[in-house]
């Protein structure tokens, strides 16, 4: 079974600077997506950022970024110049695509998040 | 568009009591996934619904059943309630081979 880990249960950062968040995530799989959601206080669960296992380049929207190690099996976020609507949790997800056409979309297999904190 | 809306948003129950959950997918979606999210926790998957059958599920013990609608809503019944089934309910759709969009949640408090 595939597991999902993030090390770091909170992070603090200062406006407008850089932060990492880690995430490893273990499988025997070679086809598979990673993502990045992010989860405010509202309660949705907001999709930051996906990777597909399979592309060697790093995937980017705006100020989010990923460095996707797959060797090494880690798939970590980078968020520059952050602001304050960017605390939040943020949890590193993993989708398997074995099977997807007889089964249909597989589940999501979740890290146990990391709370980031914004500082004015 | 509406998105994925999920009801009630919040609820209580006492031990032992049966609770049903709703979902109604984003418009276009035909996979409807549950999961739940205990204070502090990454969601766990409970089970995944599409073309009205449960086509996966997760480490959830029978007393939680889902259905899915000819409209591709769903539900979650939960029976014989447990303190430790107090958790938010998330719900998620989507395409069968897209990503998933998800609902705010129900948050369940069992006492």
């Amino acid at each position: 079974a595939q597991t999902v880990t993030q090390s770091q249960p909170e992070m603090s950062v200062q406006e407008a600077e850089t932060v990492t968040l880690s995430c490893t995530y273990d499988t025997s799989e070679s086809d598979y997506y990673l993502f990045w959601y992010k989860q405010p206080p509202s309660r949705q669960m907001i999709l930051v950022i996906r990777q597909e296992a399979y592309k060697q380049q790093n995937a980017t929207e705006n100020r989010f970024s990923v460095n996707f190690q797959k060797a090494a099996k880690s798939f970590s976020l980078k968020i520059s110049d952050s602001q304050l609507g960017d605390a939040a949790m943020y949890f590193c997800a993993y989708r398997s695509e074995a099977g997807i056409i007889i089964q249909g979309a597989q589940k999501l297999v979740f890290g146990q998040g990391t709370r980031l904190t914004i500082n004015p | 568009d509406a998105g994925v809306t999920q009801s009630p948003t919040h609820l209580i129950k006492t031990r032992g009591q049966q609770v049903t959950l709703r979902c109604s997918p984003k418009s276009g979606h035909d996979t409807v996934s549950w999961y739940q999210q205990a204070l502090g926790q990454g969601p766990q998957f409970i089970f995944q619904y599409y073309e009205e059958e449960e086509r996966q599920r997760g480490n959830f013990p029978d007393r939680f059943s889902g259905h899915q609608f000819p409209n591709y809503s769903s539900e979650l019944n939960v029976n014989a309630l447990l303190l430790g089934d107090s958790a938010l309910y998330l719900c998620a759709s989507s395409r069968r081979t897209g990503e998933a969009f998800f609902g705010q949640g129900t948050r369940l408090t069992v006492v």
